[in-house]
């Protein structure tokens, strides 16, 4: 099984809905980052967490670290078309980044 | 767009032959990291350079090797390519040996045939 696992593993998204992809581990976390991905392409940095209980905003998008649940959640309000893509989560260990399978996000006009 | 490019954007080999994959690191950079991505799934990590070393490296065979040069940026070179090696492979730039502000590039496709 992975260190990372990440649900739902897709998700359709009618345009102007909210919608919460989850990141669990299954070690301890020192640190999370969130990443887009459109098909095919190279990773686009969202946000890093490093504290418990941080939480951090960039436009319509939130994310949060739970460091006793070692979960972090990401949250996109009012999606729009350019919020499908490809969601990672990564847990930084030392000098690697060890990454879920990533979450599928479409969204439906 | 971050400052991390990487060439070529795609590349097809045959089985047995070997690539050289290309990555520049964002300016302030001076770490890398190579990530092999597979299809439907996250990226595994390959290995990272810092200060022109080897600084940790993923469960890769030897064949997977790489080098950094004095203005930071790193190849990837695959020797005796199997049609498995076929992957996106991503580099990502860092700071000081660490996953601080870790940009990628857009990768490289690689087909192997």
């Amino acid at each position: 099984s992975q260190e990372l696992e990440q649900s739902p593993q897709s998700l359709i998204v009618q345009e102007g809905k909210n919608l919460t992809i989850n990141c669990t581990s299954s070690k301890t976390l020192y640190g999370l980052y969130w990443y887009k991905q459109k098909y095919g392409e190279g990773l686009i940095f969202l946000m890093m967490l490093q504290k418990g209980g941080e939480e951090k905003s960039h436009e319509k998008i939130t994310a949060k670290l739970d460091e006793k649940k070692q979960q972090s959640s990401l949250h996109i309000t009012a999606s729009q078309p350019s919020h499908a893509g490809i969601y990672l989560c990564g847990a930084d260990r030392d000098y690697k980044l060890s990454f879920g399978a990533g979450t599928t996000v479409t969204v439906r006009a | 767009e971050t400052g991390v490019t990487q060439s070529p954007t795609h590349l097809i080999k045959t089985r047995g032959q070997q690539v050289t994959l290309r990555c520049s690191s964002q300016s302030g950079h001076n770490t890398v990291s190579w990530y092999q991505q597979a299809l439907g799934q996250g990226p595994q990590f390959i290995f990272q350079y810092y200060r022109e070393e080897e600084n940790g490296r993923g469960n890769f065979p030897p064949r997977f090797s790489g080098l950094q040069f004095p203005n930071y940026s790193s190849e990837l070179n695959v020797n005796a390519l199997e049609l498995d090696d076929s992957a996106l492979y991503l580099c990502a730039s860092s700071l000081s040996g660490t996953n601080t502000e870790a940009f990628f590039g857009q990768g490289t496709r690689l087909t192997v045939v």
